[in-house]
Parts: C-alpha cells; structure tokens; sequence
C-alpha cells in the first residue's frame, strides 16, 4: 500500500507570493491533517478535513487555508508569504481521524 | 489534552537499552499515551501506543504505571538508525482528536558508535 505523498517536496518562494501544496493520502483514509515544523515552534497543527470539510482548525492567520477534494487528496494554500512561513509542511492522514495518523515526508518551503 | 514533559537530549552507544520517560500528570481517563519518531527532514512515524500497563511491539515496548502520569518508552538494543527525536503525545486516541495531534519539543536521542 502506497504511503503518503507530498508534493512538492522543495519549493522556494519570495515574500508575498502565494504557494499551494499537495497532499495524496493512503487509500482508503478520509481524514487528512496539516502541520507546520520549524525549528523554534516545533510541530503545529494547522487543520483537519474529513469528507471535504474542514473539521478542526490551529492558531494560524487566515493567510493559511487548505481544501479536500473528493477523493480525499488535500491541499494547502498560503497566501502572502512572510518570511517567517519558512519551514516544513507535513501532511498525515488517517481512517477518520481518531486513529494513528501516517505522515507524509514533507515539503520544505523556503520563503526569501 | 494533558501537556507532556521530555528530557530535551538524551545520549547512549550502539546495543545499550534506552529508556525515555514522558510525564503526563494531568492525564484523562479517556487519553491514550502514543509515542511518534522523527528523522531529520522526514514526517513523524508512529512507534507504540497504549493505555495502561506495558505494551511491546516488535520495535519498542511502553511501559505505563497504574497511575499512569508517566510513561516510559524502551528501546531494545539501540543502533545508529535510532538516532532521532522521539515525541509523547497523550490524548484521546490516538494522541490527540478529530485529527489533531499535539506534539511537544521532543527528546533528540543520539546513538554513538
């Protein structure tokens, strides 16, 4: 069974642009989670969606939205990039949600 | 979700066993305790999980007191691939809920030859 697929899996930006990133679950899982790592904050989750619909959401500005499409593939959108949005996005999913969640490597996002 | 406490580092050599104890004080009845490895540049992996007592799998084995406001995670053995943080995260299920996993800063174990 394939695992979770991130895409892309580098990707420089300059501040004020926008960046969107992939995230293809394990088949079968319907719920997909976002987190954000950097090294001063650590791991931080950033929202949930099950069945195309956000269901939990973190702390983090409105410049950062996401989306899950019918066949539970995910995206991440952010708009306006700061400096500060440096760092890896990580994907995990899941059946529904409340059961051991499997990661995806990642896209390293570097914002210059 | 009950807040966790790691050591931040912690060192040992090649074949020695480890033992990374995780404090969870203001644990729920309902919360599991869940362990999670991380690599450098790689997504978390999910090593053990359970709720009471000990619990063994073929890479680690957790070992929780009736209490249950701590947790101890063994690692059999270690190699230089087991170099890597290593998080405890206590909650409903699986961690955490609805898809939400609360991850703390970690112990970096380092494994020396």
């Amino acid at each position: 069974k394939a695992g979770v697929t991130q895409t892309p899996r580098y990707l420089i930006k300059t501040r004020g642009q926008q960046v969107t990133l992939s995230c293809s679950p394990i088949s079968g899982h319907r719920s997909v989670s976002w987190y954000q790592q950097t090294p001063g904050q650590g791991l931080q989750f950033l929202f949930e969606y099950f069945s195309e619909t956000q269901r939990n959401k973190g702390n983090f500005p409105g410049r950062f939205s996401g989306r899950q499409f019918s066949n539970s593939r995910s995206e991440m959108n952010v708009s306006t990039l700061e400096l500060g949005d440096s760092a890896l996005y990580l994907c995990a999913s899941s059946w529904t949600g409340q059961e051991t969640q499997y990661f995806g490597p990642g896209t390293r996002l570097l914002v210059l | 979700l009950a807040k966790t406490t790691q050591p931040i580092s912690m060192d040992s050599y090649e074949g020695q066993e480890v033992n990374i104890t995780c404090s969870h004080n203001n644990i729920a009845t309902n919360d599991y305790i869940t362990w999670y490895q991380q690599f450098p540049s790689q997504g978390p992996r999910f090593i053990i999980q359970g709720y009471k007592t000990k619990v063994t799998n073929e890479v680690a084995s957790l070992f929780i007191p009736a209490d249950r406001k701590s947790s101890t995670l063994s690692l059999p053995r270690v190699s230089l691939s087991d170099t890597a943080v290593y998080y405890c995260l206590v909650g409903g299920y699986y961690g955490g809920s609805q898809g939400n996993l609360i991850f703390g800063k970690g112990t970096k174990l380092s494994v020396k030859p």
